[in-house]
């Protein structure tokens, strides 16, 4: 089966870091790239960075750079995305979902394979 | 940033024609995607590139762009459509992925 399996729920501190997890099955791992994506109650869907699961290249969302890293473990076919300095505006769900090009080198720009999400709260 | 702007809510009987807006500046110019996403669960792509489908979405979804403003079009709706339905493009100037607000259909 087709999915994308991500960790369970998270409960931080501000100042602490998360990590979520997204691990892949049914599908070739490296062959597509992985973006993550978080909704904050009641706000819109934000995109944050992609990893390409072939070549490990990310890029990231300008507000988030040099607070967010994206990785990936090809033998595990899984992926993460660690956010540090947490304050009570990161409190959202966590998407990673699968760009649906089957070829990591390009991109479609759009996501045709989701993870159900991490709720991850930050709160003192 | 590039703004997607969505209306909050639209509302249909069951067996009309549901019709969401998505707004942006020239997004004809864009390739524009469509989620559907119930409560507690993840987005699902429903349309893609303006206007295509993935396998195992109903003919009943449809897409369309021109000018200012995508639509995304729901035929002979039904209870089991009732989500929330946001829009997608990819912005070439900053190079990341723009998401609409997201609009909830109500199925009357």
């Amino acid at each position: 089966q087709v999915q994308l399996v991500q960790s369970g729920a998270e409960v931080k501190k501000p100042g602490a870091s998360v990590k979520v997890s997204c691990k892949a099955s049914g599908y070739i791992f490296t062959n597509h790239v992985i973006n993550w994506v978080r909704q904050a109650p009641g706000q819109r869907l934000e995109w944050m960075g992609w990893i390409s699961a072939g070549n490990g290249n990310t890029k990231y969302l300008q507000k988030f750079q040099g607070r967010v890293t994206i990785t990936r473990d090809t033998s595990t076919s899984t992926s993460y995305l660690e956010l540090n300095s947490l304050r009570s505006e990161d409190t959202a769900v966590y998407y990673c979902t699968r760009d649906a090009s089957p070829d990591s080198r390009f991109s479609f720009w759009y996501f045709d394979l989701w993870g159900r999400g991490t709720l991850v709260t930050v709160s003192s | 940033s590039y703004v997607l702007t969505q209306p909050p809510s639209v509302s249909v009987a069951p067996g009309q024609t549901a019709k969401i807006t998505c707004g942006g500046s020239d997004i004809g110019n864009k390739n524009v995607h469509w989620y559907q996403q119930k409560p507690g669960q993840a987005p699902v792509l429903v349309v893609y590139d303006d206007g295509d489908r993935p396998s195992g979405i109903p003919e009943r979804f449809s897409g369309s762009n021109s000018g200012n403003t995508a639509t995304l079009t729901i035929s002979w709706v039904e209870v089991g459509d009732e989500a929330d339905f946001c829009c997608q493009v990819w912005d070439n100037n900053t190079d990341h992925a723009v998401f609409g607000g997201g609009t909830k259909l109500t199925v009357l």
